[in-house]
């Protein structure tokens, strides 16, 4: 099993939309989560970080259930500025970071 | 604001010779890592560095790889001989403290290719 699992994608939305990405760890020692946006050929940048209470940040929620192992990132009103692939990462303590194959998103005019 | 820097920001080698790839992490950070990413593929960790050692390191980083920080501002990722399977985008990172929480910021990469 991998140790991040993500829908590969692509989802292609209109302007506007509402569109949510799953994610599933496998490592139950993990302690930190994040989404990270990638694009072409980019690095990594972190969009933010996940709590287990649930964290906002603008037109981005992000969602963590200890229980099941999963993550989500909810994004509202999308723009064309937010096609990229979001990528799930999980750490274990100071432990190197864990990615996801990312998920890809177009968001089409 | 501080960054990243990686150099070069492509590297095109012939299989089998040594390549060296550079970073400059953010002054004040204490862990410095290297990832990659073969193209397509997710980013996957290479190597860690703390206090002037390998914390940590994956299946990947074997005896063709080793990391260096010669001085107070560079930290290098040598691979010894290359093989065209390294062809890779090559990440460095650097985080301020080892809490797990911390953001680790990446470099725009070095994209390397073995011919």
């Amino acid at each position: 099993r991998k140790e991040v699992e993500q829908d590969p994608g692509p989802f292609n939305v209109p302007e506007g939309a509402t569109v949510a990405f799953n994610c599933t760890y496998s490592n139950s020692a993990s302690q930190s989560f994040f989404w990270y946006r990638q694009d072409c050929r980019k690095e990594p940048k972190l969009l933010m970080s996940v709590y287990s209470s649930g964290n906002e940040d603008g037109r981005f929620t992000a969602q963590l259930n200890r229980a099941s192992q999963y993550i989500s990132l909810l994004i509202r009103d999308s723009k064309l500025s937010d096609s990229a692939t979001y990528l799930c990462v999980v750490n274990r303590g100071r432990r190197a970071l864990t990615f996801g194959s990312g998920t890809r998103l177009q968001v089409q005019p | 604001e501080p960054e990243v820097t990686q150099t070069p920001s492509h590297q095109v080698t012939q299989m089998g010779q040594e390549v060296i790839l550079r970073c400059v992490p953010i002054s004040n950070h204490l862990y410095f890592y290297w990832y990659r990413q073969i193209l397509g593929q997710k980013v996957e960790f290479l190597v860690s560095f703390y206090n002037n050692e390998i914390s940590e390191k994956s299946e990947i980083f074997d005896d063709q790889f080793s990391v260096e920080r010669p001085d107070g501002s560079n930290f290098t990722l040598k691979i010894r001989s290359t093989k065209l399977e390294d062809s890779a985008m090559y990440f460095c990172a650097s985080k301020l403290a080892g809490e797990p929480h911390n953001e680790q910021f990446f470099g725009p990469g070095t994209r390397l290719t073995v011919l």
